[in-house]
């Protein structure tokens, strides 16, 4: 059975630019779950979904967004790319998102904004 | 701000000894879960141990949880070149997706 599958695996964009990155998630995983990874430093949540909707949002600007389709397959989106957005954007997936579950990962998306 | 800190943060051992890599919390939580990340990869999911276990064990790794101290550790036995990688706790106040990393601890295992 495939993993949880990014793309792409690496982008480079300029500032002010905006990028989409697709997640797919494990079959029959209905949580999906995006995490920033800035280089030496652990991930950080920004958004979950669940059944096509958000079920959480962490601390980042409104220039990030999400969203889940009838698939389960997600993609996140940011505008006006700065260059404190270079990281490893990092997509999870977990059956339902109910706790004690296992977060399965991809791995990645490098985004590099010069 | 990161809810869980790694100590140390860098730590380097022969093959055959073992490594103990220690995570603190601030808040209350469900679970506590240890990720392996080779490379700047995805993670890797190793083990979960929920707020009402004091121990568990998976193969070479035994995790250890102490809530009054909210605090966790890892201890890797009889390491491997393999086994060099970076290693997160995560903790899960609400659910799985949601979980709240440290920033980990670098794993050097040499031959």
């Amino acid at each position: 059975d495939a993993g949880v599958t990014q793309s792409p695996t690496h982008l480079i964009k300029t500032r002010g630019q905006q990028v989409t990155l697709r997640c797919s998630p494990i079959s029959g995983h209905k949580s999906v779950s995006w995490y920033q990874q800035v280089l030496g430093q652990g991930p950080q949540f920004i958004f979950q979904y669940y059944e096509k909707e958000e079920r959480g949002r962490g601390n980042f600007p409104d220039r990030f967004s999400a969203r889940q389709f009838p698939n389960y397959s997600s993609e996140l989106n940011v505008n006006a790319l700065l260059l404190g957005d270079s990281a490893l954007y990092l997509c999870a997936s977990s059956l339902r998102g109910n706790p004690n579950e296992k977060l399965f990962f991809g791995s990645g998306t490098q985004l590099s904004v010069l | 701000s990161q809810q869980g800190e790694e100590d140390p943060q860098a730590l380097s051992i022969q093959e055959g000894e073992n490594a103990t890599m220690n995570c603190s919390y601030k808040t209350s939580i469900n679970n506590l879960q240890w990720y392996r990340q080779n490379s700047g990869r995805g993670l890797v999911h190793l083990i979960l141990i929920r707020s009402n276990e004091r121990e568990k064990h998976s193969g070479r790794l035994r995790v250890t949880l102490d809530t009054s101290k909210k605090s966790s550790s890892l201890l890797i036995t009889a390491s491997r070149a393999a086994d060099t990688a970076s290693y997160f706790c995560a903790t899960d106040a609400d659910n799985a997706g949601k979980s709240t990393f440290g920033d980990g601890t670098t794993l050097t295992v040499k031959p």
